[in-house]
């Protein structure tokens, strides 16, 4: 069947610009997570839903990033006035539930000129 | 919070030969360990995982130990093949305070070559 999706796959915005980008998690699956991963770097946790509600947000760096589940399926990772520095691959990942395997989606590539 | 080191940050190995990666991690709460290949514009993929009851499993050409005491884990591929070629992460899972978060924590991943 068919993966973990996110659009769009390549964004560049221009620094104090709004994104957004989309996650679409695997059908059935309850859990979803968000990670950003640097250049050279480990994915870093964001942010997980359990269902429509965050069940724990402390990842996210600061209150210019949120993200909302409102039907507890597809995903969006909103970020205002966007920074150089917030330039990174978004990774989504989902599970059947919060404790089961991780599966990625392929990323979405954010370049903040 | 947890703090995974991972080693080496590169890796370059001839075909055929073994590899050894290892990582090393803070938080004895941890208690789910897997490891995660990433081949380049595509998202990690779990290749194999070992629970904390567990001291070692394999799976085929891959294999991945675990000193809970030491609190350190290795992947060991054997017989390499140029499509092993990758960046390979290793991670750890915690639960939160309140006992439903299930993230993973990276390591920095380490790149390896395998030379045909």
């Amino acid at each position: 069947g068919a993966g973990v999706s996110q659009t769009p796959s390549n964004k560049v915005t221009e620094k104090g610009k709004y994104v957004e980008l989309r996650c679409d998690p695997i059908s059935g699956h309850t859990a979803l997570y968000w990670y950003r991963q640097s250049l050279g770097q480990g994915p870093e946790f964001l942010i997980y839903f359990q269902g429509t509600g965050a069940a724990d947000d402390s990842g996210l760096p600061n209150d210019r990033f949120f993200a909302v589940r409102p039907e507890g399926s597809v995903s969006t990772l909103k970020i205002q006035r966007t920074e150089r520095g917030d330039s990174a691959v978004y990774l989504c990942a989902s599970t059947v539930q919060g404790n089961g395997e991780q599966f990625f989606g392929p990323g979405t590539r954010l370049t903040v000129l | 919070g947890e703090n995974v080191e991972q080693h080496p940050s590169t890796l370059s190995v001839q075909e055929g030969d073994s590899a050894v990666i290892k990582c090393t991690y803070s938080d004895s709460a941890s208690n789910y360990f897997p490891w995660y290949k990433q081949e380049l514009g595509k998202g990690p993929q779990l290749i194999i995982d070992i629970r904390s009851n567990v001291g070692e499993k394999k799976d085929q050409r891959i294999a991945v130990t675990l000193n809970k005491t030491a609190k350190h884990f290795s992947l060991h591929i054997t017989e390499t093949q140029p499509e092993d070629s990758a960046v390979y992460f290793c991670a750890t899972k915690e639960l939160s305070s309140g006992g439903s978060n299930y993230k993973l924590t990276f390591g920095k991943g380490t790149l390896l070559t395998v030379n045909p």
